[in-house]
């Protein structure tokens, strides 16, 4: 199975930081790289998908990146909506179609 | 409106069964894979399930043999079929639609793009 990891598990950010939030698969998953939002107590939203795509209705501050095993979502400024948890998912080849652990992005 | 909304969630005893429902409206839902995604608290997400759109199904390990992913097209509706349940399986329980992208040398590229609102299963004596 290709496992997935976030780490940092949390950063703290302010208002217009500039942030990254890297992903790491265990094996080469390409380009099948997802990335969702969650707030607390809502359903996730899709923000990036195939690794630098992006959603339609997404803010373009917003961006993905890496293919292979190493990925990255960046904010280019940060917005008050924008504290919230960030997962990246892999849609690579075969299931179980792992999540990685989040990372929560809090202030600082 | 597009929409998912899941229901059938509960309390359940360990060992015993429950069957979850997703109501889906706004789209050609007979057109679409469709997963179970679900959430401890606290915790992340967590891949239950798939089905496709001709009725292929996949599980992880963690569910295989005790849960059973169905749909039926004429009602707009995916189940999930909860058997054998367990403490671990306490969850929010969320049904996800999936759509796919070809990107120029006709790579196949998959995501959820909608989400329901999820319903909560507890696991408990």
């Amino acid at each position: 199975d290709i496992q997935m990891t976030q780490s940092p598990s949390s950063l703290s950010a302010s208002v217009g930081d500039r942030v990254t939030i890297p992903c790491r698969a265990s094996q080469t998953i390409r380009s099948y790289l997802n990335w969702y939002q969650q707030k607390p107590g809502k359903a996730p939203k899709l923000l990036i998908y195939a690794a630098s795509r992006l959603q339609s209705g997404v803010p373009s501050r917003f961006s993905g990146g890496g293919s292979g095993t190493d990925f990255n979502l960046t904010i280019s400024s940060l917005q008050p909506e924008d504290f919230a948890t960030y997962y990246c998912q892999q849609s690579y080849s075969s299931p179980p179609f792992n999540f990685g652990p989040g990372t929560k992005v809090d202030v600082k | 409106e597009v929409q998912l909304v899941e229901s059938g969630g509960g309390l359940v005893q360990p060992g015993g069964s429950l069957r979850l429902s997703c109501a889906a409206s706004g789209f050609t839902f007979s057109s679409y894979d469709m997963h179970w995604v679900r959430q401890a608290t606290g915790k992340g997400l967590e891949w239950v399930s798939a089905i496709g759109t001709s009725g292929d199904t996949y599980y992880p390990g963690s569910v295989k043999g005790r849960f059973t992913i169905s749909r039926e097209n004429a009602k707009n509706s995916l189940y999930l079929q909860m058997n054998t349940v367990r403490a671990g399986d306490t969850a929010v329980y969320y049904c996800a639609r999936v759509s796919h992208y070809y990107d120029s040398s006709g790579y196949y590229y998959w995501y959820f793009d909608l989400w329901g609102r999820g319903t909560l299963v507890t696991v408990s004596s």
